[in-house]
């Protein structure tokens, strides 16, 4: 079955400009979350989404959201972007919440804001 | 914050020797799971181990887990030129019901020389 899918692949925004990001889980997973990857950072846990409610989120500013549909699919906002902000972000599924669930990740998504 | 630091930093080897890499953490973990990244690519989840634990394999993977000493190390047998990646290890400190919220160490960026 499919993998993780995040549209879009490459993106280039502006400072001051907002990026929504998308990401279509496994099919069946209910869990979603999100990673922001720089090379200074390494990679960084944003927040988590089960059910549609917002379960566990990462020390990042309010500029960073996100949302579950229904359909499990989610997407996450960044408003007022900041150079600092360019990055790889990657989506990840799991079939339950909790721990002891294998994390599968997508290709992520490249940011670069100029 | 890192969870977890990796060690070596960077490891190349030549084609079907051993690749031992290490991985310490901080806190208590429910469970560690180990991912590789291609250049550019997302994470692709090897295996994961659950705190009660030792080893566990999966091909030429052999995975360690030492609760007491805070670390796990990755093996992987007979290695091959496509064996060329970043691994990372992923700990997991979440409670069953609160969500799963994987914390990465620094990465071992692995070459093997054909």
């Amino acid at each position: 079955k499919a993998g993780v899918t995040q549209t879009p692949r490459y993106l280039i925004k502006t400072r001051g400009q907002q990026v929504t990001l998308s990401c279509s889980p496994i099919s069946g997973h209910r869990s979603v979350s999100w990673y922001q990857q720089t090379p200074g950072q390494g990679l960084q846990f944003l927040f988590e989404y089960f059910s549609e409610t917002q379960r566990n989120k990462g020390n990042f500013p309010g500029r960073f959201s996100g949302r579950q549909f229904s359909n499990s699919r989610s997407e996450m906002n960044v408003s007022t972007l900041e150079l600092g902000d360019s990055a790889l972000y990657l989506c990840a599924s799991s079939l339950r919440q909790g721990s002891g669930n294998t994390i599968y990740f997508g290709e992520g998504s490249w940011l670069t804001v100029v | 914050s890192q969870q977890g630091e990796e060690d070596p930093q960077a490891l190349s080897i030549q084609e079907g020797e051993n690749a031992t890499m290490n991985c310490s953490y901080k806190t208590s973990i429910n469970n560690l799971q180990w991912y590789r990244q291609n250049s550019g690519r997302g994470l692709v989840h090897l295996i994961l181990i659950r705190s009660n634990e030792r080893e566990k394999h999966s091909g030429r993977l052999r995975v360690t887990l030492d609760t007491s000493k805070k670390s796990s190390s990755l093996l992987i047998t007979a290695s091959r030129a496509a064996d060329t990646a970043s691994y990372f290890c992923a700990t997991d400190t979440q409670g069953e019901t609160s969500g799963s919220r994987l914390t990465f160490g620094e990465g071992t960026q692995l070459t093997v020389n054909p």
